[in-house]
């Protein structure tokens, strides 16, 4: 029969709005995670970074907040704009040296 | 910098033809990653390299796939023979370390038809 593809996630904010996309992670040991953006026909581009001793990181309107206890990791973009529109990934390493692995990531549209 | 360099863009091979695609990392990145992405299975790591070494290849499909790194500017993955199923976009990812986010090329859009 025919594949059928991944459905994903879809958060859809009007422009200005602050928009939170969530990722819950899988493995307690990981001590590593990023947020990348993926805008159509172009590879993941690096957004923000957090470590397991910190809780919560900002950068230039955007925030990753990490919840170790639930296993949850949010971004918060502020003042969320067209050019945000974008599939978001969360990623999660968790061994020394070991490999970055990849949620399935949400598609952030924002409407004018 | 020119970031990750993949080449070529776009590849559209028959079934049971060889393909390479080459990827070259960013200057003084010591580690490099192949990913897979489809619709199907999202972003799969294949096998990631340190200081040319191969480190983990778990994620490599089956026999038919191979990566190289002869040295720390250069990197192929081979497809032989190709099958309509490897159909993907491939990425290329460098680090400088192997505690640090990758930085990702366009990718290789891969059709085997």
């Amino acid at each position: 029969g025919e594949s059928v593809g991944l459905h994903l996630p879809t958060l859809s904010v009007q422009e200005g709005d602050n928009s939170i996309i969530n990722c819950a992670y899988s493995n307690s040991a990981s001590d590593y995670f990023i947020w990348y953006k993926q805008e159509s026909g172009k590879g993941p581009q690096f957004i923000i970074d957090i470590r397991s001793n910190m809780d919560k990181r900002q950068g230039q309107r955007v925030t990753v907040l990490l919840n170790k206890t639930v296993k949850h990791l949010s971004l918060q973009i502020a003042a969320t704009q067209p050019g945000d529109s974008a599939v978001y990934f969360c990623a999660e390493k968790y061994n020394q040296g070991g490999k970055l692995i990849f949620g399935q990531g949400t598609e952030l549209s924002v409407k004018p | 910098d020119a970031g990750v360099i993949q080449s070529p863009r776009h590849e559209v091979t028959e079934m049971g033809q060889e393909v390479t695609l080459r990827c070259k990392p960013i200057s003084g990145h010591n580690s490099l990653f192949w990913y897979r992405q489809t619709m199907m299975r999202g972003l799969e790591l294949l096998i990631y390299f340190n200081n040319n070494v191969p480190i983990d290849d778990s994620g490599m499909p089956e026999d038919r796939f191979s990566a190289k790194m002869p040295n720390a500017s250069f990197s192929t993955l081979k497809i032989q023979p190709s099958e309509p199923r490897d159909s993907a976009v491939y990425f290329c990812a460098s680090s400088p370390t192997q505690n640090y986010g990758y930085t990702f090329g366009s990718g290789t859009r891969l059709t085997v038809v």
